[in-house]
């Protein structure tokens, strides 16, 4: 069974609209973070969380805001979505500390139409 | 801050030759090493681990290398086959913060 569920896989989304890409972990970890991919950027480091708390922000637009409504969940709400905006976004956990292992959720795949 | 950069963006080998993949970093209190797979269309999975102390890893036909010196870290392939086929990539743990610093992955690709 996965351990990081990101809702939904796929996702097609109009220019100008808003989504909410939803991730919940079930690992007991107290750091979740959110990652893209895309063909521009093989791997980027978006935010990360812990404790429910902002750790580090590495996302210049604040179209992007991680939402945190319980300690194994964070949601990414992205406004005014952009085609640029098209990527799979990763959701990602680990137990805070410097030699523990990170785990990927399967990622959500958002085109922007 | 630390910078990670890792060569080469895409690799090509026939299938039984050997890959590498290298990354180097910058800050000397690095502290954790990893590195990661992708297989096409799935997420990343931890591939190993590798502790500051340690400079040799090894698992199933892959050896990671660990040159504190240098600031480098390697992952060799030995005898390459098509289920090696992914990209790779290496991340570095710093020890001030925790905060894992990715290199930009390499595509490898295994040719029959």
């Amino acid at each position: 069974d996965p351990k990081i569920i990101q809702k939904p896989k796929y996702l097609v989304a109009v220019t100008g609209s808003e989504k909410i890409l939803i991730c919940e972990q079930y690992l007991g970890h107290n750091a979740m973070y959110w990652y893209r991919q895309s063909a521009k950027k093989p791997l980027e480091f978006m935010f990360s969380y812990s404790y429910q708390k902002l750790m580090d922000n590495q996302t210049a637009s604040s179209r992007f805001q991680p939402q945190s409504s319980k300690k194994n969940h964070l949601d990414l709400q992205i406004t005014a979505l952009k085609p640029d905006d098209s990527a799979t976004y990763f959701c990602a956990s680990s137990q805070e500390g410097a030699n523990t292992e990170v785990f990927f959720g399967k990622g959500t795949r958002l085109t922007v139409v | 801050g630390e910078q990670v950069e890792q060569r080469p963006p895409h690799l090509s080998v026939r299938e039984g030759d050997s890959a590498v993949i290298t990354c180097t970093y910058t800050d000397p209190n690095s502290y954790y090493f990893f590195w990661y797979k992708q297989e096409p269309g799935a997420s990343l999975q931890l591939l190993m681990k590798v502790f500051s102390s340690t400079e040799i890893n090894e698992g199933q036909g892959f050896t990671v290398l660990l040159n504190k010196k240098d600031k480098r870290l390697s992952l060799n392939l030995t005898a390459a086959h098509p289920g090696d086929s992914a990209a790779y990539f290496c991340a570095v743990s710093v020890r001030s913060n925790y905060q894992l610093i990715w290199g930009s992955g390499t595509k490898l690709i295994i040719k029959p």
